[in-house]
């Protein structure tokens, strides 16, 4: 059984376009997150939600916006998509919703992104 | 700028060998994580450090949480082609679990 799933695995597109990926976990977890991992390996949060809170890193432009119908999904919305908006996005889940940092978070596949 | 910075970027060595990683930050973190990503996967969690000083032993892999919970190192004893992979520290604040990542360790074992 998969724990964190994401879909699509690629997803190739034009500028200006509007597109949205999609994460589901079966873990039973209380909070979801957004990853963007660059062409460098670098990996940067970009959202931290749980039915309560929803956590945004203020770098992230608000042409990204996190959307979760229930607790088991977040799926991640990106308007107006821009060139350097492409790399390998990562949804993960963790079990607390107090917001532990010791908690163990679960990574999906990622999703790679290509915007030409 | 990275808040945390790991060292060295790459590495390449021969199977046997024994390697350290360097994860160092300016800040105080209240637990330090490292996580192991192969390509095409995310990554997955090896160890949580969260006392200063603390060291922790995972078979071939021993983690170590500076006294002053600013950095860390992951040294690997004996190290085998199966140990390459890309190597992340990841530090947390408590607040909303958000955690904060180095540039990751990209190490390559030979046969």
């Amino acid at each position: 059984d998969t724990a964190v799933s994401q879909t699509p695995k690629y997803l190739v597109t034009q500028m200006g376009n509007d597109k949205s990926i999609k994460c589901e976990q079966n873990l039973g977890h209380d909070t979801m997150y957004w990853y963007k991992q660059d062409s460098k390996k670098f990996l940067k949060i970009m959202f931290s939600y749980n039915n309560k809170e929803l956590i945004i890193n203020e770098t992230v432009p608000n042409r990204f916006s996190p959307k979760s119908p229930d607790k088991a999904h977040l799926n991640l919305h990106i308007n107006s998509l821009e060139l350097g908006d492409s790399a390998v996005y990562f949804c993960a889940s963790s079990k607390g919703l107090a917001g532990q940092s010791t908690d163990t978070q679960y990574f999906g596949p990622g999703t790679r992104l290509t915007v030409l | 700028t990275q808040l945390l910075e790991q060292s060295p970027q790459f590495l390449s060595i021969q199977e046997g060998e024994n390697l350290t990683v360097y994860c160092n930050s300016s800040s105080v973190f209240s637990s330090l994580q490292w996580y192991r990503q192969e390509p095409g996967e995310g990554p997955v969690l090896l160890v949580t450090v969260v006392t200063g000083g603390e060291v922790k032993k995972l078979k071939r892999l021993t983690f170590q949480f500076g006294d002053a919970r600013k950095d860390s190192s992951l040294h690997i004893t004996a190290a085998q082609p199966g140990d390459t992979g890309l190597y992340l520290c990841a530090g947390g604040y408590n607040a909303g679990n958000m955690l904060t990542f180095g540039g990751g360790t990209r190490l390559m074992v030979k046969p």
